[in-house]
């Protein structure tokens, strides 16, 4: 079973840009027709898709952070990582990183990437967003 | 951009059965997963394409999707059983995932 753990700053000064990354572990990020997501979770309210990209080669973003987000992946340390830049206390969260896995019986159909659920979390990690 | 609702509190006895719901226009045409978040925890999913159970959760969660509502159905409920519910799909109309707003489940 794959296991993912998020590292970050836990501390960001407005307007920089938040570097996070997510290691996998268990497993190969390369392998099979995953995606890699972030999520984030402000506290106390619901979750917020940030944004994911896929083993297939596509990337999505959620429309109402897309300009400030690049998601990345490394395959030699098995990573991958989210940048969010023009930080402001609304981005304080808990930000999680996910595996995304769609049905093989699905991936034949052009529209695939409607069908991915995100079956591993990581723990989250808290990051504040003040001068 | 495509809208989940869903109540903000169910409230349940234990061994009885808690329903839990998440609208969305026509939902019925698209895969609705589900996902448990207790407190302090990272969310985790327990239905998935609609009906599907992850190994590891119980028969006594099931899911439904018909028409603009999907519902959760969890059956003879117990106390850990308490936690946020989402539910979630794709928006097709400008390719992203959408979540609801969260079901939190108490346990009387």
């Amino acid at each position: 079973q794959v296991q993912l753990h998020e590292a970050g700053p836990g501390l960001v000064n407005p307007s920089q840009t938040l570097s996070l990354i997510c290691t996998v572990s268990g497993g190969s990020i390369s392998s099979g027709s995953y995606c890699w997501s972030w999520i984030r979770q402000p506290a106390g309210k619901g979750l917020e898709w940030i944004g994911r990209i896929c083993n297939i080669g596509s990337t999505h973003h959620n429309p109402s952070l897309k300009s400030r987000v690049t998601i990345s992946v490394d395959t030699p340390k098995n990573q991958f990582s989210l940048r969010l830049s023009s930080l402001t206390a609304a981005d304080t969260a808990a930000y999680y990183c996910a595996s995304e896995r769609v049905n093989s019986a699905i991936l034949s159909r052009p529209s695939y990437y409607y069908y991915y659920y995100m079956d591993v979390w990581g723990k989250g990690t808290t990051v504040t967003v003040s001068s | 951009s495509y809208v989940l609702t869903q109540p903000p509190s169910v409230s349940e006895a234990p061994g009885k059965t808690a329903s839990i719901t998440c609208g969305g226009d026509n939902i019925g045409s698209k895969s609705v997963h589900w996902y448990r978040q207790k407190p302090g925890q990272a969310p985790g999913l327990v239905i998935y394409y609609d009906t599907d159970r992850p190994l590891g959760i119980p028969e006594r969660f099931s899911g439904s999707n018909s028409g603009n509502t999907a519902t959760l159905t969890i059956s003879r409920v117990e106390a850990g059983d308490e936690a946020d519910y989402y539910c979630q799909v794709w928006d097709s109309s400008s390719d992203h995932v959408v979540f609801g707003g969260g079901t939190k489940l108490t346990v009387l």
